[in-house]
């Protein structure tokens, strides 16, 4: 297994334009969660998904943000008409979830996307 | 409410040197997980350590060691004999089922280590 993977890594985008990113989680992992970290932070949380079922969204994100999982694999984040504070750097992480049990997270290394 | 605090912001310090990260958590729940984290300049986020709140036995990991004492919510990391490559952000972070698993994260502490 290879990990945690993102795509792209760096993304270069126009306020206003629409970006999509991707993440591959560990195959076996049934949670993937999409965070935001900016300078001096630590990760803010944005969604999660349980398989496909997104369960839940943060109350910060806007609704230029939405996030997919398709079939419980891999994961797409999108945000709609990009505006300068967006620039920041999406995680991607993913755990198996079982039981009640709190499992570690395992990150993607990051896209990171300024906005112009 | 739940909380993480690291109070130390940053910390340099020469090679060789015994260095400890402080993590005060705050959580009403009786069963909770606490982590540590470390993001290198590269900027991925490394899992170090998970700890249940029931396990509160010191735990020693080759040049890292975490001190987890339920009396003082803290669950400390202490890296002894620091290398220049464990400079990097930590962060400490709380979870539990309560809050959907998500996790609560510190702020982080920069360690520097220097030459």
């Amino acid at each position: 297994d290879t990990g945690v993977s993102q795509d792209p890594r760096h993304k270069i985008t126009k306020r206003g334009q629409n970006v999509t990113f991707r993440c591959d989680p560990i195959s076996e992992h049934n949670r993937l969660y999409w965070y935001r970290q900016t300078l001096g932070q630590g990760p803010e949380f944005l969604t999660y998904f349980q398989n496909e079922a997104q369960l839940e969204k943060s109350r910060l994100l806007s609704d230029r943000f939405s996030a997919e999982r398709p079939k419980g694999s891999f994961s797409t984040l999108e945000i709609q008409r990009t505006e300068q504070g967006d620039s920041a750097m999406y995680l991607c992480a993913s755990s198996l979830t079982t039981g009640l049990a709190v499992n570690e997270q395992f990150f993607g290394p990051g896209t990171r996307l300024t906005v112009l | 409410a739940q909380k993480v605090t690291q109070a130390q912001t940053e910390i340099s310090v020469v090679e060789k040197e015994d260095v400890t990260l402080d993590c005060v958590y705050e959580t009403r729940d009786t069963t909770y997980y606490l982590f540590w984290y470390k993001q290198p300049p590269s900027g991925e986020l490394v899992f170090l350590i998970r700890r249940n709140s029931f396990d509160e036995q010191n735990e020693i990991s080759g040049r890292y060691s975490w001190n987890f004492q339920k009396s003082t919510s803290s669950f400390n990391f202490t890296i002894t004999a620091s290398q220049v490559v464990d400079s990097a952000v930590y962060f400490c972070a709380l979870g539990n089922a309560g809050n959907n698993r998500k996790l609560i994260w510190g702020l982080g502490t920069s360690l520097a280590v220097n030459p």
